[in-house]
């Protein structure tokens, strides 16, 4: 599987919008991306995923970028409950349930 | 919508006693669980793949003796720390793969603490 790249924290202000980066330079074509978040000492919660489209659904978005090398995850109005580790992972598809987490974002969304 | 059910969330024993954590899939089928071990302040480490009616399949440096896995049911697998010690004291996670919708669900989450 294609290895991400995040940065390791980010603060953003509640009520804004949160954009998420992700590298994945060495995606396959039959890759997808994949987010979950961890809040603290839960399990993970999926968020979105997507191939080469963007995405949208009821808790952010997802923008890949056409060469599909880098994509952003777009909270979009961030709030307190948001604070938590996000995780991007690419995956085969989606019958590789297998997950191979990276260090991942601590994002802390401030009042 | 589907939930994984892991029991107990928190768990603290003495050294040298094992610890039995479950992991059900409350309405799918599970062919194929997970199970994650978590460090304070680390990312999810995968341990092994918990299959249906079959040995699990572990995870470089993973000890298999140490970590028995049981997958008898569709809906259940089972975690089992043998003569836990304290460096065994982490929060573990399983997953379960809902193959038919193409989903894949988690666990809140089990917290050993090894004294």
């Amino acid at each position: 599987d294609a290895k991400t790249t995040q940065p390791p924290s980010m603060d953003c202000a509640e009520g804004r919008a949160a954009n998420l980066p992700c590298n994945h330079s060495t995606i396959s074509g039959n890759e997808y991306v994949y987010w979950y978040r961890q809040i603290h000492s839960q399990g993970p919660q999926y968020i979105i995923h997507g191939l080469k489209n963007n995405e949208t659904n009821e808790m952010a978005s997802l923008i890949i970028t056409e060469d599909r090398k880098s994509s952003t995850l777009i909270l979009p109005h961030a709030t307190l409950r948001d604070t938590a580790v996000y995780y991007c992972i690419v995956r085969v598809g989606v019958n590789d349930y297998k997950l191979s987490f990276g260090a991942g974002t601590t994002v802390t969304v401030r009042a | 919508g589907a939930v994984v059910s892991q029991h107990p969330s928190w768990v603290i024993c003495k050294s040298g006693t094992s610890v039995k954590i479950e992991c059900r899939s409350l309405d799918f089928q599970a062919t194929t669980m997970f199970w994650y071990r978590q460090f304070p302040k680390q990312s999810l480490m995968l341990m092994a793949t918990s299959n249906e009616g079959s040995k699990a399949t572990y995870e470089q440096g993973v000890e298999k003796d140490k970590f028995l896995i049981n997958h008898a049911s569709l809906t259940l697998s089972t975690l089992t720390v043998t003569s836990a010690h304290p460096e065994d004291s982490s929060f573990y996670i399983c997953s379960a793969a809902d193959a038919y919708n193409e989903k894949l669900f988690f666990g809140s989450g089990t917290q050993l603490s090894v004294l």
